[in-house]
């Protein structure tokens, strides 16, 4: 099974629509971050959490909440979804034990908005 | 401010040559630098860190990167490539000047390797 597992993988809704994407992980991090991927422009933060009481926004967080439930659950949500959040988005984790570790990613879950 | 740049957007090389994607970064103070990889529907993978010491770090699938600080650049080298590391490059810096440690990324390269 993978470390860092996104759901849903795909998933196409239509305007106004509420979306959460959920993501879990078994490797025992406490930081987990939300990014999103567009061709050309690399991947943008959009939420970040260092632990079960602490959330921060990324660079493009409007429109988007995220709440870390448990140690090993961050979700992601669009309260009213818009076509321009059409993207790949992805889940990390990374370990607190040194400021140099590296990030660990899920498969990514690919929305479309409609 | 912090910014990652990859000046190509595709990077086109032949099964057995030596290979080179790009990266220069602006950052205060010391940097650490990485490079991820990834694959079609695949989640973006660690390739390999700089942190201090060697400027030449070796990382995963023979992949080396060589850190110049007075070009500020962050080179992902092979010595020889092969079809199966066609995939989507990114360069990465850590913020730490902030102290959020927040990574920033590049917009991404992607390699061609042709048989």
């Amino acid at each position: 099974d993978a470390d860092v597992t996104q759901t849903p993988r795909n998933r196409i809704t239509k305007t106004g629509k509420r979306i959460m994407l959920e993501c879990s992980q078994t490797k025992g991090h406490d930081r987990m971050y939300w990014y999103r991927q567009d061709p050309g422009l690399g991947l943008r933060l959009i939420y970040y959490s260092f632990d079960v009481k602490d959330i921060n926004k990324g660079e493009i967080s409007d429109g988007y909440s995220v709440s870390r439930q448990a140690q090993a659950k961050f979700s992601l949500s669009l309260e009213s979804a818009i076509p321009n959040q059409t993207a790949l988005y992805f889940c990390a984790t990374q370990s607190p034990s040194t400021e140099t570790g590296e990030l660990f990613f899920g498969e990514g879950s690919r929305l479309t908005v409609l | 401010a912090q910014s990652v740049a990859q000046p190509e957007d595709q990077v086109n090389v032949a099964e057995g040559n030596p290979l080179t994607v790009k990266c220069t970064y602006s950052v205060s103070g010391n940097p650490y630098l990485f490079w991820y990889v990834q694959y079609p529907n695949r989640g973006l993978q660690f390739l390999l860190k700089y942190i201090t010491g060697d400027n030449l770090v070796k990382g995963s699938y023979g992949f080396e990167a060589e850190f110049n600080k007075s070009q500020t650049s962050f080179h992902l080298k092979k010595p020889s490539a092969l079809v199966s590391d066609s995939a989507l490059y990114f360069c990465a810096v850590r913020d730490k000047q902030t102290g959020t440690y927040k990574y920033i990324f590049g917009t991404g390269t992607r390699l061609k390797v042709l048989a």
